[in-house]
């Protein structure tokens, strides 16, 4: 069965650190890979996606991920967190063009340290 | 952006009542999705309809059902709420963005049931 693995469950760093929450997804074809943010208190935001072409993408707020087809894998990156940041993260994936129907991974709780 | 509202943000049920929730868009979107999200387990796909009076069952179907009798407004039915149904329930709506999805959540309704 397809599924989306993230490997920390719970993330604690403290300001100025540089913040890698993995992801990695079981092959299945074409992918389309997404990145999601809960804040405390609000409802789920797109962070960032990839559907196609250059493999680093740029989201909001200076977070950026990797895909990396060989190892299945969609990792997301900040060089330099922010209490702000604090939050869970999901990583997601469609396959095959699948519309909406998306598989998430668990989620990583991602706590800052002011 | 689609504007994805769910009527209520929390809602305290008893053991073996019908609860309802309601999402509605206002965009005309074909698609609606009902996910669960649960500490640890993440977002799981509950049942999802891809026009009125069309539904699909997803990830976890058991002990939910759902209606579409307009095209603007999916709502999630919990025959005979169970305390294990407590939890924050997301509807979703997925969009169009270069050819590719992505999904618009709503604030998410967190369901107490006691």
């Amino acid at each position: 069965a397809q599924s989306v693995s993230q490997h920390n469950h719970h993330v604690i760093l403290s300001e100025a650190a540089s913040l890698e929450l993995g992801c990695n997804y079981s092959y299945g074809g074409t992918v389309n890979l997404f990145w999601y943010v809960q804040y405390p208190g609000q409802h789920l935001q797109l962070l960032l996606k990839y559907f196609s072409g250059d493999p680093l993408v740029k989201g909001i707020k200076g977070f950026e991920a990797e895909f990396i087809k060989s190892k299945f894998s969609f990792n997301l990156r900040k060089p330099s967190v922010q209490w702000s940041d604090t939050a869970e993260y999901f990583c997601a994936v469609s396959y095959g063009g699948s519309q909406g129907n998306l598989i998430f991974g668990k989620g990583t709780k991602l706590s800052v340290k002011p | 952006d689609v504007k994805v509202t769910q009527s209520s943000r929390y809602l305290v049920k008893r053991t073996g009542e019908k609860v309802f929730l309601e999402c509605v868009q206002d965009m005309d979107h074909e698609n609606m999705f009902w996910y669960r999200q649960d500490p640890g387990l993440g977002l799981r796909l509950i049942y999802f309809s891809y026009d009125v009076k069309m539904k699909e069952k997803g990830d976890i179907p058991e002990g939910y059902s759902v209606s579409r009798e307009k095209k603007e407004r999916f709502s999630l039915i919990l025959e005979s709420a169970s305390t294990n149904q407590t939890s924050m329930y997301l509807c979703a709506i997925p969009t169009a963005d270069g050819g590719r999805e992505k999904l618009f959540f709503g604030s998410g309704t967190q369901l107490s049931v006691l």
